[in-house]
């Protein structure tokens, strides 16, 4: 059984653009949160998806944006790349309630 | 709102001593507290969770962690540390439907 992966594993992208991530969560799971994890700094929630809607948000700028499809896998959109957003975006999975949530390896994005 | 608070930024022990990690919460209902663990360049790793019951809860690596509903702490403890436990610890709150907060983080080192 996988457990959840994220594509791409590195990622460089210039100021301005945009980037969009990926994750397919482990099986059985129906529910994605993504979080943003600076140098030297914890993990931040930005936001959760479940039955493709955007259940709750952290503290980040619309720049953010997700998606859930059909099948559960979810991608993490940010639009008008600052240097800041560098950062490892860490995805989580779990089921709707339950009490561990499993988390990918994730995407290291550079942005220069 | 729901918040996890890591009072020592860095921590150094001697191989073979005892650990302590300190980890206090805000959150309005009854929480899920967890301790991950992150080497350089890696994704999280669960130490151990707690949900409910023994609020002494074992985990990996020999890790275990106390919840003091009291003092809204959850402290990560280890009788003898090794030089492999040298790494990031976090501690995070959740519910059963909140997604995880995360602490800033403590970065352990451990002297020969």
């Amino acid at each position: 059984d996988a457990g959840v992966t994220q594509s791409p594993t590195h990622l460089i992208k210039t100021r301005g653009q945009q980037v969009t991530l990926r994750c397919s969560p482990k099986s059985g799971h129906d529910t994605v949160s993504w979080y943003q994890q600076a140098l030297g700094q914890g993990p931040q929630f930005i936001f959760q998806y479940y039955e493709e809607e955007e259940r709750q948000r952290g503290n980040f700028p619309d720049r953010f944006s997700g998606h859930q499809f059909p099948n559960y896998s979810s991608e993490l959109n940010v639009n008008a790349l600052l240097l800041g957003d560098s950062a490892l975006y860490l995805c989580a999975s779990r089921l709707r309630g339950g009490n561990e949530a499993f988390f990918g390896q994730g995407t290291r994005l550079t942005v220069v | 709102a729901q918040s996890v608070t890591q009072p020592d930024i860095h921590i150094t022990v001697s191989e073979g001593a005892s650990l302590e990690l300190r980890c206090n919460y805000s959150y309005g209902a009854t929480p899920y507290l967890f301790w991950y663990v992150q080497s350089p360049g890696q994704g999280l790793q669960l130490l151990l969770k707690y949900f409910s019951g023994d609020t002494l809860v074992q985990g990996i690596k020999g890790f275990e962690a106390e919840f003091k509903r009291s003092q809204s702490s959850f402290n990560l403890r280890k009788p003898s540390v090794h030089w492999s436990d040298a790494a990031e610890y976090f501690c995070a709150v959740g519910g059963w439907i909140d997604d995880m907060r995360f602490g800033a983080g403590t970065r352990l080192t451990v002297k020969p």
